[in-house]
């Protein structure tokens, strides 16, 4: 099976502008988490989809948004881009769903870097 | 709520020495824990993960974690390192009962040392 897929790889915005990142899970996976990692404030959960619903939320600001299409591909939208905002965006599948027993596979990340 | 502390950020160690990593745990109510791997530029792996049952757990690439729950720790070893073994290293956490977000550590990142 082909792994969690994440376009674009690398991407740079200025401040004020919006970005949509896109992750195709493995097939046959329904859960789609998204995550942000940063140097000072390491991984942080931003979101988890399941069959087309958000099911869990971490502390983003509303700017951060998603969704899951009825494929399972999924998409965070991040509206007016903030200097902070530059991290590597990681998103995982997962059969069933993010923690519990389900392994979570992850994508290689997108590299976001605001200017 | 739940919440992962990994002791040293960066864990230098000679080839063929011994790897320990060390993560303790905060959680409310019986934890699973995973320890990750990641290697620059790429996304992470699992390399293991403790739910419930037997407190020793294999992973791959030849490591290992022991649950202990009377230390709240989940300590990832190797007995012997390998150059390859040199990644960043994250200890995770989530709690048992439905479908629980997962919280990360800091990451340790392991240099071998040759």
């Amino acid at each position: 099976k082909a792994g969690v897929t994440q376009t674009p790889r690398y991407l740079i915005k200025t401040r004020g502008q919006q970005v949509t990142l896109s992750c195709s899970p493995i097939s046959g996976h329904r859960s789609v988490s998204w995550y942000q990692q940063t140097p000072g404030q390491g991984l942080q959960f931003l979101f988890e989809y399941f069959s087309e619903t958000q099911r869990n939320k971490g502390n983003f600001p509303g700017r951060f948004s998603g969704r899951q299409f009825s494929n399972s591909r999924s998409e965070m939208n991040v509206s007016t881009l903030e200097l902070g905002d530059s991290a590597l965006y990681l998103c995982a599948s997962s059969e069933f769903g993010s923690g519990n027993t389900d392994t979570q596979y992850f994508g290689p990340g997108t590299r976001l870097t605001v200017l | 709520a739940q919440s992962v502390t990994q002791l040293g950020s960066h864990v230098s160690v000679s080839e063929g020495a011994l790897v320990l990593l060390r993560c303790n745990y905060s959680s409310s109510v019986p934890p699973y824990l995973f320890w990750y791997v990641q290697y620059p530029n790429q996304g992470l792996q699992l390399l293991l993960k403790y739910t419930t049952g037997a407190t020793l757990v294999k992973g791959i690439n030849g490591f290992e974690a022991e649950f202990k729950k009377s230390e709240t720790s989940f300590h990832l070893t190797k007995p012997s390192a390998h150059m390859s073994d040199a990644a960043e290293y994250f200890c995770a956490v989530s709690l048992s009962g439905g479908y629980q977000k997962v919280t990360f550590g800091t990451g340790t990142k392991l240099q071998v040392i040759p």
